[in-house]
């Protein structure tokens, strides 16, 4: 079957604009995350949703970043008000359930703010 | 923040070598994952060990885990050029988290 998919695979865009990244996880997965990678650095978490609802949005570094997932399934994070320092890969992963199973990720969207 | 870190952060060895690389985390964990990637894109998870396992195989792969000392080690056998990519360990935190915390990665590479 399909795995995790994300589209753009790259976004280049000026600072102070808006952007959406999109995640379609695989079907029947009701975890949805996102993390976002730097150069050089490993993942870092930024938001987790079981099912609809967003369960954990502590890694939201401030309020210019939001996601939703209003069916369920497919997931946008929108970012106003791009900044340089946005720049990085966004990944998406989805899982079955909640807590220890593994997770399963997308090829990331590289975001890049001139 | 990340949660840990690996060691070594670079590592660089033959084809046929053995290459072992280490995760220290902080925090109490549900499980311990470890996972690939190539060119800075798309992970691709190797293998889960739970807090209640201390050792693990899968193919080339063994993982240990030593919840006394907070670490984890990651052992490739007969290495080929084909593994050549970062690799990170990723924490689950107990008590019903579900994020993952990556460490920064060592980046290993082959040379045939």
């Amino acid at each position: 079957g399909a795995g995790v998919s994300q589209t753009p695979s790259n976004k280049v865009t000026e600072k102070g604009k808006y952007v959406e990244l999109r995640c379609d996880p695989i079907s029947g997965h009701t975890a949805l995350y996102w993390y976002r990678q730097s150069l050089g650095q490993g993942p870092e978490f930024l938001i987790y949703f079981q099912g609809t609802g967003a369960a954990d949005d502590s890694g939201l570094p401030n309020d210019r970043f939001f996601a939703v997932r209003p069916e369920g399934s497919v997931s946008t994070l929108k970012i106003q008000r791009t900044e340089r320092g946005d720049s990085a890969v966004y990944l998406c992963a989805s899982s079955l359930d909640d807590g220890s199973s593994r997770q399963y990720f997308g090829p990331g969207t590289r975001l890049t703010v001139t | 923040s990340q949660q840990g870190e690996e060691d070594p952060q670079a590592l660089s060895i033959q084809e046929g070598e053995n290459a072992t690389m280490n995760c220290s985390y902080k925090t109490s964990i549900n499980n311990l994952q470890w996972y690939r990637q190539n060119s800075g894109r798309g992970l691709v998870h190797l293998i889960l060990i739970r807090s209640n396992e201390r050792e693990k195989h899968s193919g080339r792969l063994r993982v240990t885990l030593d919840t006394s000392k907070k670490s984890s080690s990651l052992l490739i056998t007969a290495s080929r050029a084909a593994d050549t990519a970062s690799y990170f360990c990723a924490t689950g935190p107990g008590g019903g988290y579900n994020k993952l915390i990556f460490g920064a990665g060592t980046r290993l590479a082959v040379h045939p």
